[in-house]
């Protein structure tokens, strides 16, 4: 069974710094997909960036870029510039190419972006 | 709408009660999910919808959970006899296609479920 494991529970940086959030999974899969959802106090899961597996080439959205290590099964997320409206949950996230996969969920970094 | 949204936001029930939580999914919307996320936890899967059709149910946790969507827009996810173990909030998200990794799965605030 796939598994996602988030080891920094909790993180606090100082406003336009940057942070690195660390993600790692397991899977006997070869190809597969990777996600980074960010929930905030409201609540709502949204989408912030996501990985095919069989691409070299890391995945980037504006502030946020990833650092997908395939061989040590690694996904880091990078928030450059990190503004207050960072401040949330973020979620790791995998999903297998099988029609039945469904998205796995790491149990979340807490970030604080402090002012 | 806009999104998808949720009722109620948050719900108390005392323990053995009955409990119904909506989901209006995005106008247009095939797939539907439901998601079960304990405090401290991420979401995990309940329960799968492509239109009117629940494709997948392997993620209830036991027989009092029973979803619907019987018109292939609006889902109930109901939950009968709560427990104290059912306290968790419940995200219900929707995507346009049948689920593909690469379709954007929108979620709803959730419905935070309080069992007394």
């Amino acid at each position: 069974a796939q598994t996602v494991t988030q080891s920094q529970p909790e993180m606090s940086v100082q406003e336009a710094e940057t942070v690195t959030l660390s993600c790692t999974y397991d899977t006997s899969e070869n190809n597969y997909y990777l996600f980074w959802y960010k929930q905030p106090p409201s609540r709502q899961m949204i989408l912030v960036i996501r990985q095919e597996a069989y691409k070299q080439q890391n995945a980037t959205e504006n502030r946020f870029s990833v650092n997908f290590q395939k061989a040590a099964k690694s996904f880091s997320l990078k928030i450059s510039d990190s503004q207050l409206g960072d401040t949330a949950m973020y979620f790791c996230a995998f999903m297998g190419m099988n029609r039945d996969d469904k998205i796995i969920f790491g149990k979340g970094t807490r970030l604080h972006i402090l002012p | 709408g806009a999104g998808v949204s949720q009722s109620p936001r948050y719900k108390v029930a005392k323990r053995g009660q009955d409990v119904a939580l909506r989901c209006d999914p995005i106008s247009g919307h095939v797939s539907l999910f439901w998601y079960q996320q304990a405090l401290g936890q991420g979401p995990e899967f309940l329960t799968y919808f492509q239109n009117e059709a629940q494709l997948d149910k392997s993620g209830l946790p036991s027989d009092r959970f029973f979803a619907e969507r019987p018109e292939g827009s609006v889902s109930t996810l109901k939950i009968q006899r709560t427990q104290q173990e059912d306290s968790a909030v419940y995200l219900c998200a929707s995507s346009l296609v049948p689920p593909t990794p690469w379709d954007t799965q929108y979620f709803g605030p959730g419905t935070r479920l309080t069992v007394l």
